[in-house]
């Protein structure tokens, strides 16, 4: 069965303190993997959206990668306000398009 | 430009009644989705419209349905309610002319509780 699992489940940081979360599936035909910021009591924030392993996506503080496997959200020197849920999704090739979610990720920045 | 926006945003029903949720998309986008989101299963996706077809449907009983109107607002009805519809309905629009979506603009949500 395809399955995205996201770790960890949650993270505590500090703030300015570095780290990654990570996005594994075991899907085949891989069409474009997306990472998501939500926020408490709000919809999804659209990140990133990766097609191809190898690529490499930024904004801001956040780096997104990916292999060939998995996908890495770098959170480099995190605020407070980069605290929220992070969710990837993949979304398969083929003719029907039935996004996939991982569980997400809690993160926490602390000031 | 104005977001997703959805109605109502909280919703009370009890077991057996059924529900219709509303989603207007962003000007321009003709591509809608419908996901369910609860703590035990995660975000799930229900179905896609496009251009007033479904053109994707995921693994939900047949008590969900919905419907894509010609100015691209869409709506999702639940039909004899159980406990565990109990979730927020998170609806997301996207331009996709062609394929899938790609950027997708999720909206507030609706949360619904059934008793």
């Amino acid at each position: 069965e395809d399955q995205v699992t996201q770790s960890p489940e949650a993270l505590r940081l500090q703030e300015g303190e570095s780290s990654s979360l990570n996005c594994s599936y075991t899907v085949s035909g891989l069409r474009g993997l997306f990472w998501y910021r939500q926020d408490p009591g709000k919809g999804p924030e659209f990140l990133f959206t990766l097609y191809s392993a190898g690529e490499e996506k930024e904004k801001e503080r956040l780096k997104a990668t990916l292999t060939k496997k998995e996908s890495f959200l770098h959170i480099t020197a995190p605020k407070p306000e980069d605290s929220a849920t992070y969710l990837c999704a993949v979304h398969l090739s083929g003719g029907s398009y039935i996004p996939t979610f991982g569980r997400g990720t809690s993160l926490i920045v602390h000031p | 430009k104005a977001g997703v926006t959805q109605t109502p945003r909280y919703l009370i029903k009890t077991r057996g009644q059924q529900v219709t949720l509303s989603c207007s998309p962003i000007s321009g986008h003709r591509s809608v989705s419908w996901y369910q989101q609860t703590p035990g299963q995660g975000l799930q996706f229900l179905f896609e419209y496009f251009s007033e077809t479904q053109r994707n449907k995921g693994n939900f009983p047949g008590r969900f349905s919905g419907r894509q109107f010609s100015n691209s607002r869409s709506e999702m009805n639940v039909s004899t309610l159980e406990l565990g519809d109990s979730a927020l309905y998170l609806c997301a629009s996207s331009f996709s002319p062609s394929g899938p979506q790609e950027t997708a603009y999720f909206g507030p949500g609706t949360r619904l509780l059934v008793l």
